[in-house]
């Protein structure tokens, strides 16, 4: 069956560090991939996708690339700021299931 | 993109009372919503899935008879927390996917409702 490994948190960094947080797949197929980020008190918010291998997804200054050698789909950002601070979800969706969640990283941004 | 509006976002009831949950497409009809619990410091439980004219389907776990799902329009659906318990205090969030995008497309979600029960 599918699943997501994501690395565990806290991920604590002060405010202009670069953050990477993890993500690992196992999928049958070809899956489109996913970071969701739910900031506090709120339901999640698609952050960017990638939808096959070697596709880049980017918003907001966040980037992901799909790595189907790897099976991975790291988050990156190169300067992180207090707003940031949120839980961050690695997805999956593979054919016409639900998506398939990471347990999230709480990413804590410091001044 | 499209959006998905869920109400209440918080609820405080007491115990034994039941409560209901609406998740709505405002934009777009979804055939099928999918809800979710989320404990503190967990990931996201698929709880159910929820079919427009048809009975959801629960994951394994799941007590159909607590949890009741209704999906009776393309835009509408709701859970019904019934006889509540402090243990039934989470964060539920739905989401629904637009079944006129293309396939492998990421899924919307509502804001959430956090529930407390007292």
């Amino acid at each position: 069956g599918n699943s997501v490994t994501q690395m565990e948190g806290p991920v604590t960094l002060s405010e202009e560090a670069f953050l990477t947080i993890n993500c690992t797949y196992t999928a049958t197929g070809y899956p489109s991939l996913f970071w969701y980020v739910q900031y506090p008190g709120e339901g999640l918010q698609l952050l960017l996708k990638a939808t096959k291998a070697d596709d880049k997804g980017s918003n907001k200054g966040f980037e992901a690339t799909y790595r189907k050698e790897t099976t991975s789909f790291h988050l990156e950002k190169g300067s992180v700021q207090v707003s940031d601070s949120a839980v961050y979800f690695c997805a999956l969706f593979s054919g016409y299931s639900t998506l398939t969640f990471g347990k999230g990283t709480m990413l804590l941004v410091s001044p | 993109g499209a959006v998905v509006s869920q109400h209440p976002s918080r609820v405080i009831c007491k115990s034994g009372t039941s409560v209901k949950i609406e998740c709505r497409s405002l934009d777009f009809q979804a055939t099928t919503m999918f809800w979710y619990r989320q404990f503190p410091k967990k990931s996201l439980m698929l709880m159910a899935t929820s079919n427009e004219g048809s009975k959801a389907t629960y994951e394994q776990g799941v007590e159909k008879d607590k949890f009741l799902i209704n999906h009776a329009s393309l835009t509408l659906s709701t859970l019904t927390v019934t006889s509540a318990h402090p243990e039934d205090s989470s964060f539920y969030i739905c989401s629904a996917r637009d079944p006129g995008a293309t396939l492998n497309t990421e899924a919307f979600f509502g804001q959430g409702t956090r529930l407390t029960v007292v």
